[in-house]
C-alpha cells in the first residue's frame, strides 16, 4: 500500500555540521507533510510542516524542502547540536484518516 | 511538557489479560488520537475521537477499543492480550477548529505482555 517512508534508519553527523534527513512518499495526492522529533523516552514533538503548494519552509535552524516531482521531502538541520540527537519522523496528514508516519531516522551526533 | 498526560507509564501483564490505558488531553483540545509504536512497525495510528465521538479509525484490532468521555479524557482498552501487543502506546491531542498536523503527544504507556 501507499505509505510514507524514510531512506535511512540511522544518520551520523559531526556536531556543528548540517544534517539532512530524507523522506519519500508514494501517495501523489498527499498535500500536507509534517516532521516530528522523538527524543529517547518521550513522545514525538512537532518540528515543522509544509503544504504541497510550497517548495520550502524555514523555521529556527530547520528547513523542510518538498519536491513533488519525485515525491520527496527533506529536513535540514543547521549547525547540528547534541540536543538534536533523536529519531526524526516524516508524516503525512490524510485528514480524517489521521497522520501516517514513516519509520524514522535516528540522528546521532558525533562530538 | 506537552500538556498531555498518560497513565500508567509502565505496565507489565500476562497474555490473555485486559488492560486500560488512560489519557488526558491538553486543556481545550477536543481531539484525542491513539498511536501504537513498536520497533518493527513504527508509529501506527489506531483511532481518533473528537468531542466524544469516534472520528477516524486506523489499524486498530477488534480486541482493542477506545472511548472519549464527557470530560474529554480517553481510555484505550486492550483485551485478550498477546505477546505482539507489547509496545508503546501514545495518546495525542490537537487544537480544535484548524486542519493541522500538529499533534501534542504524551510520554506514552509502555506495555509489556509476558
Amino acid at each position: 500500500g501507499e505509505s510514507v517512508g524514510l531512506h535511512l534508519p540511522t544518520l551520523s553527523v559531526q556536531e556543528g555540521d548540517n544534517s539532512i534527513i530524507n523522506c519519500a512518499y508514494s501517495n501523489s495526492a498527499s498535500d500536507y507533510f509534517i516532521w516530528y522529533k522523538q527524543e529517547s523516552g518521550k513522545g514525538p514533538q512537532f518540528i515543522i510542516d509544509i503544504r504541497s503548494n510550497m517548495d520550502k519552509r524555514q523555521g529556527q535552524r530547520v528547513t523542510v524542502l518538498l519536491n513533488k516531482t519525485v515525491k520527496h521531502l527533506s529536513l535540514q538541520i543547521a549547525a547540528t547540536q547534541p540536543g538534536d540527537s533523536a529519531v526524526y519522523f516524516c508524516a503525512e496528514n490524510r485528514g480524517a484518516d489521521g497522520l501516517t508516519f514513516g519509520k524514522g531516522t535516528h540522528l546521532i551526533i558525533q562530538p | 511538557d506537552s500538556g498531555v498526560t498518560q497513565t500508567p507509564k509502565h505496565l507489565i501483564t500476562a497474555t490473555g489479560q485486559r488492560v486500560t490505558l488512560r489519557c488526558s488531553p491538553r486543556s481545550g483540545d477536543l481531539s484525542v488520537y491513539w498511536y501504537q509504536q513498536s520497533l518493527d512497525q513504527g508509529l501506527q495510528f489506531l483511532i481518533q475521537y473528537y468531542n466524544g465521538e469516534e472520528r477516524a479509525k486506523g489499524n486498530i484490532l477488534e480486541r482493542f477499543s477506545a472511548q472519549q468521555f464527557p470530560d474529554l479524557h480517553s481510555e484505550l482498552n486492550l483485551s485478550s492480550l498477546e505477546l505482539g501487543d507489547s509496545a508503546l502506546y501514545f495518546c495525542a491531542s490537537s487544537a480544535p477548529g484548524y486542519n493541522t498536523g500538529e499533534l501534542f503527544f504524551g510520554e506514552g504507556s509502555r506495555l509489556t505482555v509476558l
